[in-house]
């Protein structure tokens, strides 16, 4: 039972260039969440997807874009990397985008930006 | 606004003693709170929940909580702590009205000593 997958686990990245990182969940859930943890700031919320076919900004959307691929994949984009994006990124899903629907989170990608 | 507040960075206990890891929130409303764990490398693991009902939650690996609304505290303990224990430790809430998305505390950082 794999859950969340990630790829890829790390990623060095000079200014400029661009990336995708991949998320792939196998728990059939609906609702689909990207993080990006920070020393000493916890989780904040990029991007989330209630449903397939939906997604909206969480709290630091700036620099980033997502797309739902289907159910199953949602993936997260940096057109033009910056080194205030070197961080661990996590992939979380759940249930429905309720309150009552724990999330479940994926392994993480630590990524530098120089 | 909503906030999670984890006042200690770093705790640092002996193999056996027992743990008590703070979370404070600002919160209005009825709050759902979580803990969640991640071990080196790791993702983060779901360790406990709080929706209503019994103010006193077990979760996995032996943890507890105890959900105090005049203290607006969510405090994570265990009785005897093992070295498989360290790891950092999140506490979050969810929000009414903004779905499963969570607003996380700064973390805790454990070590265990021998």
């Amino acid at each position: 039972n794999a859950g969340v997958t990630q790829t890829p686990k790390f990623q060095v990245l000079k200014t400029g260039q661009s990336m995708t990182l991949q998320c792939a969940q196998d728990m059939n859930h609906n609702s689909m969440y990207w993080y990006r943890q920070d020393p000493g700031m916890g989780l904040r919320l990029i991007y989330y997807s209630a449903s397939e076919g939906t997604t909206d900004k969480g709290e630091v959307p700036n620099g980033y874009n997502v797309s739902r691929l289907n159910k199953r994949e949602f993936s997260l984009r940096l057109e033009s990397a910056a080194p205030s994006q070197t961080s661990v990124y996590f992939c979380a899903s759940s249930e429905i985008t309720a309150r009552n629907s724990p999330l479940h989170f994926g392994n993480g990608t630590r990524l530098t930006v120089t | 606004a909503q906030s999670v507040t984890q006042p200690d960075i770093h705790i640092t206990v002996s193999e056996g003693a027992s743990l008590e890891l703070r979370c404070n929130y600002s919160y209005g409303a009825t709050p759902y709170l979580f803990w969640y764990v991640q071990s080196p490398g790791q993702g983060l693991q779901l360790l406990l929940k709080y929706f209503s009902g019994d103010t006193l939650v077990q979760g996995i690996k032996g943890f507890e909580a105890e959900f105090k609304r005049s203290q607006s505290s969510f405090n994570l303990r265990k009785p005897s702590v093992h070295w498989s224990d360290a790891a950092e430790y999140f506490c979050a809430v969810a929000p009414l009205g903004q779905g499963g998305k969570l607003i996380f505390g700064q973390g805790t950082e454990l070590s265990v000593k021998p």
